[in-house]
């Protein structure tokens, strides 16, 4: 079985542009969480989708936002580019609503000059 | 205090020795933890859960719940060159479903 797939691998953009990052869960998971991780420190949790649905959102401002489809993929959306938003943007799927355990996709790893 | 807290290490262990890895948490509520291994440039993979108190084994991998002391700890046996990785520990926030991570603690086999 395919696991988490995530789209594009690497990316540069500059600051103010705005970016759409892509995931595609496991298999038959319902639930997609996204995170931040920086250099030197652990993912921080951004959102959560499941069943289309917003679960919870992590302390990130309105620049960041996402949804889910149908088929359960998600996009994560960070406009008004900042600098400091350069980070690896991990997906992270589970089974069901509440997050046990998850498993991680590649990552995006974003660059903003 | 913060929500997951390890030490950022570097930990050096020789080959064949136990590693010892340590995690504190502090929402008391919190029911379930994740250990992951991630590689320099790669991202996490998990490598254990736990839910309940005491010990879990799966192959060299010991996670011990300590839930009265809100501490958690993953014991890696036999230690190869190939664990050297920054270990993650993850907490379930019983507050608000959250999923929080630790910085991480490196851990480097030595041959």
């Amino acid at each position: 079985d395919a696991g988490v797939t995530q789209s594009p691998t690497h990316l540069i953009k500059t600051r103010g542009q705005q970016v759409t990052l892509r995931c595609s869960p496991i298999s038959g998971h319902k639930s997609v969480s996204w995170y931040q991780q920086v250099l030197g420190q652990g993912p921080q949790f951004i959102f959560q989708y499941y069943e289309k649905e917003e679960r919870g959102r992590g302390n990130f401002p309105d620049r960041f936002s996402a949804r889910q489809f149908p088929n359960y993929s998600s996009e994560l959306n960070v406009n008004a580019l900042l600098l400091g938003d350069s980070a690896l943007y991990l997906c992270a799927s589970s089974l069901g609503g509440r997050p046990y355990e998850q498993y991680f996709g590649p990552g995006t790893r974003l660059t903003v000059t | 205090q913060k929500e997951v807290e390890q030490n950022s290490g570097p930990l050096s262990v020789p080959e064949g020795a136990i590693a010892s890895l340590n995690c504190t948490y502090s929402d008391r509520g919190s029911q379930s933890f994740f250990w992951y291994r991630q590689y320099s440039g790669k991202s996490p993979e998990l490598i254990m859960s736990i839910y309940s108190n005491g010990d879990k084994e799966d192959g060299r991998f010991t996670a011990q719940l300590n839930k009265a002391s809100q501490y958690v700890s993953l014991l890696i046996r036999d230690s190869q060159p190939s664990d050297s990785a920054t270990y993650l520990c993850a907490a379930r926030m019983n507050r608000d479903d959250k999923i929080i991570f630790g910085k991480g603690t490196r851990l480097h086999i030595l041959p």
